[in-house]
């Protein structure tokens, strides 16, 4: 089953606004990873967050993660039209340490 | 250091037949996994390998199987092949289970 959910499904700003998705998940965790898909190509990892840490940084990518609402969300600064994409999530829980996805948020930056 | 590589990119099959996708992790690695991805469904795991030894199976039928080799090369067989596997099927190696996952650039599978 799904245990990351993104939110929204798909998401359209213009060049240069900020965006954000959310993920939302259902059990403890070890770890929280970003992941960005454009259309047909393999995934490239963004970000991971362990369940200790409240907030990571890369680049113009912010994570958060809280998990006593057992929420993460993933903010791009200054998009741009290369960020187009589709962005997932994945929890690994504490149980197996298997990665489990969510759906995805789709991404169109208009330019 | 190379990226994984996955063969061949594409792949056109009819109802019945049987294919056998390839998967080269990144030097280093010895946990591969495979994940089916369809529009309609998503990212699903199909299996994880690691040294050799399937660590995790996702909930798919037994025409769908797999093997590591001790070069940790990694192939994935689908038998009487139906139209619904057609799909984007994707294999991803990394250090140990459960971290940062590196993809290859996908098999698409059509099943005609």
């Amino acid at each position: 089953s799904q245990q990351g959910e993104e939110d929204p499904q798909a998401l359209s700003i213009q060049e240069g606004e900020n965006a954000t998705m959310n993920c939302s998940y259902k059990t403890s965790i070890n770890n929280l990873q970003w992941y960005r898909q454009n259309s047909g190509r393999g995934l490239v990892h963004l970000i991971l967050i362990r369940s200790n840490e409240r907030e990571k940084h890369s680049g113009r990518l912010r994570v958060t993660l809280d998990t006593s609402k057992k929420s993460s969300s993933l903010l791009i600064t200054a998009s741009r039209a290369a960020d187009t994409a589709s962005y997932f999530c994945a929890t690994v829980p504490d149980s197996n340490y298997q990665l489990i996805w969510g759906a995805g948020t789709k991404l169109i930056i208009k330019p | 250091k190379a990226g994984v590589t996955q063969t061949p990119r594409y792949l056109i099959k009819t109802r019945g037949q049987q294919v056998t996708l390839s998967c080269s992790p990144i030097s280093g690695h010895r946990s591969v996994s495979w994940y089916q991805q369809t529009p309609g469904q998503g990212l699903q795991f199909l299996f994880e390998y690691f040294s050799e030894t399937q660590r995790n199976k996702g909930n798919f039928p037994g025409r769908f199987s797999g093997r590591q080799f001790s070069n940790s090369r990694s192939e994935m067989n689908v038998s009487t092949l139906e139209l619904g596997d057609s799909a984007l099927y994707l294999c991803a190696s990394s250090l140990a289970t459960g971290e940062k996952l590196f993809f290859g650039s996908g098999t698409q599978l059509s099943v005609l």
